[in-house]
């Protein structure tokens, strides 16, 4: 099965840029999602990219994605005090196959 | 966005007793419904997944006769964790499929489960 790396834990000042990282294993991935979970609640979409695209810009959220490198990236600009949560990354192969999360970045944003 | 329940959000029970948690899609029609359950500071780990009226298809190491899942109608799934001990004290997680591209996957809010 695929497996899906994050690193564990990032903080960063308010205001400053966040850089989350995400590794893949099966290259296949055809649908790469980012998921926000704050404290105790479910999971919120953030955004979604298809394997055929590079790049995809939504508002402050930046995806890349290198495919030869299987590594997705989401970065988050003038990061808030709000954006405090975990961030899961999550592959699938087709839009009827099961979705694989990584473990999941908590980022810590302080002021 | 779609809308998506889970009741209780919160529940303690005593060790050996059943608790069935209900997820209910509010505003479409649910497909196919996947149930994860998280440990604390851990991923979303699939345990099920159930397409309306049939038999749901357990991950392997998922035990079917503790974790009952029904998926009776379009709108409501309910998974109960029979006989429940400590060690299923989690987070559980439904997550609907359907909606007007009938393919995307939501995820309803949660239910933390401890038991004593």
């Amino acid at each position: 099965g695929e497996d899906v790396e994050q690193s564990l834990f990032l903080s960063v000042r308010e205001g400053d840029s966040s850089v989350i990282n995400c590794t893949y294993t099966d290259s296949s991935s055809t649908y790469l999602y980012w998921y926000k979970q704050e404290p105790g609640a479910g999971l919120q979409l953030l955004t979604y990219i298809f394997s055929n695209m590079d790049m995809k810009q939504d508002q402050r959220l930046t995806v890349l994605l290198n495919k030869k490198d299987k590594h997705l990236s989401l970065r988050i600009a003038d990061t808030q005090t709000g954006d405090s949560a975990i961030y899961f990354c999550a592959g699938r192969t087709g839009t009827a196959s099961k979705l694989t999360f990584g473990t999941g970045t908590r980022l810590q944003v302080t002021l | 966005g779609a809308v998506v329940s889970q009741h209780p959000s919160r529940v303690i029970c005593k060790s050996g007793t059943s608790v069935k948690i209900e997820c209910r899609s509010l505003d479409f029609q649910a497909t196919t419904m996947f149930w994860y359950r998280q440990f604390p500071k851990k991923s979303l780990m699939l345990m099920a997944t159930s397409n309306e009226g049939s038999k749901a298809t357990y991950e392997q190491g998922v035990e079917k006769d503790k974790f009952l899942i029904n998926h009776a109608s379009l709108t409501l799934s309910t998974l109960t964790v029979t006989s429940a001990h400590p060690e299923d004290s989690s987070f559980y997680i439904c997550s609907p499929v359907g909606g007007r591209s009938l393919d995307t996957q939501y995820f309803g809010p949660g239910t933390r489960l401890t038991v004593l």
